[in-house]
């Protein structure tokens, strides 16, 4: 059982935008400010998307974004492109030197 | 820029010891933090546990003390030992950076992941 809560599945035509939820609690989303986003196409190493709940690294497209209230961390990708078909994982730090992932969530293009 | 290959046996038996090794190359091992990551299949990401460059380790609890990270500065590797393997083992693992430019808490590097099956 994954300790943060995501959608097994979204879908969104291309040119949507589609929001990915990822709920944790107040010990682990809800207590820091320290969750990132990982961009996950099969057979590939995942990609770090978005991290301190809000900020995207360099390279990545302002079609992500990050967001969060309370226990519960938000992806947003606007603007759907067909290579955004991917499966995608929130993290976030629990405390103590330990981080804990959701199940992640398979995004569809239509 | 920092790349990550993680290798070592596809195949465990019930009740021996997993053990994985990650090479480094493109930047030192000598900073950041050092992590091992799962993902069994069908289900999500777990995060395992992580080396700082210091030496000092952390580990998630649910793995009740079954595994050991250690790192090699000299080879620019760090490695996973997991005992006491069982079926709920079976996974691609994963290793990762972080401690980078965007922080402790981003896995901004990984490796491509390595498939360990445990057989019984």
């Amino acid at each position: 059982q994954p300790a943060l809560t995501q959608p097994r599945s979204v879908s969104g035509s291309p040119g949507q935008s589609v929001t990915i939820s990822c709920t944790g609690s107040s010990s682990d989303v809800g207590n820091y400010k320290y969750v990132s986003w990982y961009q996950h196409h099969p057979g590939k190493a995942p990609k770090l998307i978005i991290f301190d709940v809000t900020k995207r690294p360099s390279g990545v497209p302002d079609r992500f974004s990050g967001s969060q209230s309370g226990n519960t961390a938000s992806l947003t990708i606007s603007g759907l492109q067909a290579e955004d078909e991917a499966d995608y994982y929130c993290c976030s730090y629990a405390g103590s030197y330990n981080w804990v992932f959701g199940g992640g969530t398979s995004l569809t293009v239509l | 820029q920092v790349q990550l290959q993680e290798s070592g046996p596809g195949l465990v038996k019930s009740s021996q010891t997993l053990s994985l090794t990650c090479s480094v190359s493109g930047g030192s091992i000598g900073s950041g933090s050092w992590n091992w990551i799962r993902q069994s299949a069908g289900k999500g990401l777990e995060w395992i546990g992580v080396i700082y460059a210091s030496g000092s380790t952390s580990f998630n609890p649910s793995l009740k003390s079954r595994a050991t990270i250690s790192l090699y500065t000299s080879k620019n590797q760090f490695s996973l030992s997991l005992t006491s393997v069982t079926a709920a083992d079976t996974a691609i693992y994963y290793c990762a950076k972080a401690g980078g430019r965007w922080g402790w808490h981003a896995f901004d590097f990984w490796g491509q992941g390595t498939m360990v099956s445990v057989s019984s």
